[in-house]
């Protein structure tokens, strides 16, 4: 099956900085997405990013799916942006999850 | 905002009794799955279907059940709950241009 990694797994930061989550997966894939759980658990959908960038407010997202990682970055860091962003594949009718990277944003 | 539902949000029950977590959605998507997953930890697969009459194992052994008789409806059965089972469980589907999966609240499942 496939593999996928995401780094780091924790993440501690000032409000207002910036920062960058990255999700490597092990074999070719035509859909990944990112998420945000956040401190309820509540899973939300991010991005769809099969390639390419995308931008939404301060987050944007890129996938190079030719060498297999994609990258979140969140810019001016709040702290409601606080949680565990996952990112997933869809590989063989399965929706194969990252291990997360929890993100804590310090006032 | 996502039409997916689980119930219920919370149960506590004894060892040995049997359950079943509810999942529907409203949106007609073919494929749902159900993750095990410890508070803020990875996410595990333990089943998935991708239609009617069709359910699979994830990769996360488990000695729950589901079935899917009607799109909507994915439920989850665990016949004998034992402490181990304690975890929150959650119920997702996937649209089919499979751009967006969108997740239920979850059941945080206790058992004593």
């Amino acid at each position: 099956g496939i593999q996928v990694e995401q780094s780091p797994p924790d993440l501690i930061l000032q409000e207002g900085a910036n920062s960058t989550l990255r999700c490597n997966f092990s074999d070719s894939v035509n859909n990944l997405q990112w998420f945000h759980q956040n401190p309820w658990g509540q899973l939300i959908n991010l991005f769809y990013i099969p390639s390419g960038t995308k931008q939404n407010g301060r987050l944007s997202a890129t996938t190079v799916a030719t060498e297999r990682y994609s990258l979140l970055y969140i810019s001016s860091s709040q702290t409601t942006d606080s949680g565990v962003y996952f990112c997933a594949v869809l590989y063989a009718q399965k929706l194969v999850f990252g291990q997360g990277t929890r993100l804590t944003i310090n006032p | 905002e996502a039409d997916i539902y689980q119930t219920p949000r919370y149960l506590v029950i004894g060892t040995g009794k049997k359950i079943t977590l509810e999942c529907s959605q409203t949106m007609g998507h073919d494929k749902m799955y159900w993750y095990q997953q410890d508070p803020g930890m990875e996410l595990h697969l333990i089943h998935y279907s991708y239609g009617v009459n069709s359910t699979e194992k994830g990769d996360l052994s488990s000695e729950s059940t589901v079935s899917r008789i009607r799109t909507e409806h994915f439920p989850l059965t665990l016949e004998s709950a034992r402490p181990s089972h304690t975890s929150q469980y959650l119920c997702a589907s996937i649209n089919r241009r499979n751009t967006e999966a969108f997740f239920g609240q979850g059941t945080r499942l206790t058992v004593v």
